[in-house]
């Protein structure tokens, strides 16, 4: 077990619009989910802390009104990217925490923003 | 906040050969640290882990040791094979800072058949 999954796989838009990305926990709970970004060539960057029932924490440098979380349930947290730019183009995955302790990701969701 | 340095950035190895990789940290509130491959493309996956408790662990080709006097921890793969060939990522968590995970850059392991 500990699968979590990641929807959409990849996404293209235009600049100005805004995107979602899901991700979920598909066999355990989670009270705790973290959205990282990850630019080629790049290790992952810790964007915020989602946690089920309250607002996320943000890391240093990450705007909070353009990257949206919501963690509505034990299984479901969301992370909608506003007013999309070409520089938000990234690699955006998602991870669970299981047992208090590890983090499972998701698959990943592709972002190109033209 | 927590820094992970890890190295070497690139590794290329003659398949059987063992690769290692190392780690340091510099938090000594960290207890957990988890090892990660990440193939192109894909996500990263959990290979190993080891928290602040002991000392060495080993599945299979795959060993983590962890010194917490000097705060390194080093991943060591025998017997290396192509398929071996991705990016690992060091990662270092500390339980009491919401379990936020601190990576390190990244190694890139060729394993050359």
């Amino acid at each position: 077990g500990a699968v979590v999954s990641q929807h959409p796989s990849w996404v293209i838009c235009k600049s100005g619009t805004s995107v979602k990305i899901e991700c979920r926990s598909l066999d355990f709970q989670a009270t705790t989910m973290f959205w990282y970004r990850q630019f080629p060539k790049q290790s992952l960057m810790l964007m915020a802390t989602s946690n089920e029932g309250s607002k996320a924490t943000y890391e240093q440098g990450v705007e909070k009104d353009k990257f949206l979380i919501n963690h509505a349930s034990l299984t479901l947290s969301t992370l909608t990217v506003t007013s999309a730019h070409p520089e938000d183009s990234s690699f955006y995955i998602c991870s669970a925490l299981r047992a208090g302790e590890t983090q499972y990701f998701g698959p990943g969701t592709r972002l190109l923003v033209l | 906040g927590e820094n992970v340095e890890q190295h070497p950035s690139t590794l290329s190895v003659q398949e059987g050969d063992s690769a290692v990789i190392k780690c340091t940290y510099s938090d000594s509130a960290s207890n957990y640290f988890p090892w990660y491959k990440q193939e192109l493309g894909k996500r990263p996956q959990l290979i190993i882990d080891i928290r602040s408790n002991v000392g060495e662990k080993k599945d299979q080709r795959i060993a983590v040791t962890l010194n917490k006097t000097a705060k390194h921890f080093s991943l060591h793969i025998t017997e290396t094979q192509p398929e071996d060939s991705a990016v690992y990522f060091c990662a270092a968590q500390i339980k009491a800072a919401g379990n936020k995970l601190t990576f390190g850059g990244g190694t890139r392991v060729l394993v050359k058949p």
